[in-house]
């Protein structure tokens, strides 16, 4: 079936630590691809996006994924993470013919911690 | 002005009572979504509505009735719930991207409903 898989569930870090999430899709043709941030008890926020171009791209708070359109990956980094990254993070794809619409398709989710 | 604003923020309904959500944009977008997030789940479509029109129903039972009123409103109307369906209601709107384009969803903080 055709999904959005997140490798990591839970992710335990300390601060100033590197982070890199997994996220593979299995779609073919052109997708859009993203990563949103829940924090506990807020709604989904956007950390960055991808369309097309450039495949590194950055996103707010230091945030930045890199398409890999060979290995349909779309993994997340940052450099040094803070305590207040702690939140849930979601990859999302926007499939091919979704009618023109932003329908997303979600993985299930990392559950970032980060110790201070 | 980013916002998709949801109300009510919380609702507690017997399995008997009807009740409505409520979802507004003012960003011009002509595509509005529901989605339904579980506990430590990713969110999962139910509804998306392009230029008002119902385009995808994701098999979400006929106790979940949404409607578009006008390019700005969306509603969710509820019947005859299940102890089951308690769970957070998310609104989204985004662009049409058209040859996938921007497809941007921008999320409502929600409305976590509880079905008693």
């Amino acid at each position: 079936a055709q999904s959005v898989s997140q490798h990591n569930h839970h992710v335990i870090l300390s601060e100033a630590a590197s982070l890199e999430l997994g996220c593979n899709y299995s779609y073919g043709g052109t997708v859009n691809l993203f990563w949103y941030v829940q924090y506990p008890g807020q709604h989904l926020q956007l950390l960055l996006k991808y369309f097309s171009g450039d495949p590194l791209v950055k996103g707010i708070k230091g945030f930045e994924a890199e398409f890999i359109k060979s290995k349909f990956s779309f993994n997340l980094r940052k450099p040094s993470v803070q305590w207040s990254d702690t939140a849930e993070y979601f990859c999302a794809v926007n499939p091919p013919f979704s009618s023109n619409t932003g329908k997303l398709i979600f993985g299930q989710g990392t559950t970032l911690q980060v110790k201070p | 002005d980013t916002e998709v604003t949801q109300t009510p923020k919380h609702l507690v309904m017997g399995m008997t009572n009807k009740k409505s959500l409520k979802c507004e944009q003012h960003m011009g977008h002509r595509a509005m979504y529901w989605y339904k997030q579980k506990a430590k789940k990713p969110p999962e479509l139910m509804f998306v509505y392009s230029y008002e029109k119902l385009s995808i129903n994701e098999s979400v039972p006929s106790r979940f009735s949404p409607e578009c009123p006008n390019s700005s409103l969306l509603n969710l109307h509820l019947h005859a719930l299940q102890p089951e369906d308690s769970a957070l209601y998310l609104c989204a709107s985004s662009q049409l991207g058209g040859e996938m384009g921007n497809t941007e969803a921008f999320f409502g903080q929600g409305t976590r409903l509880t079905v008693v």
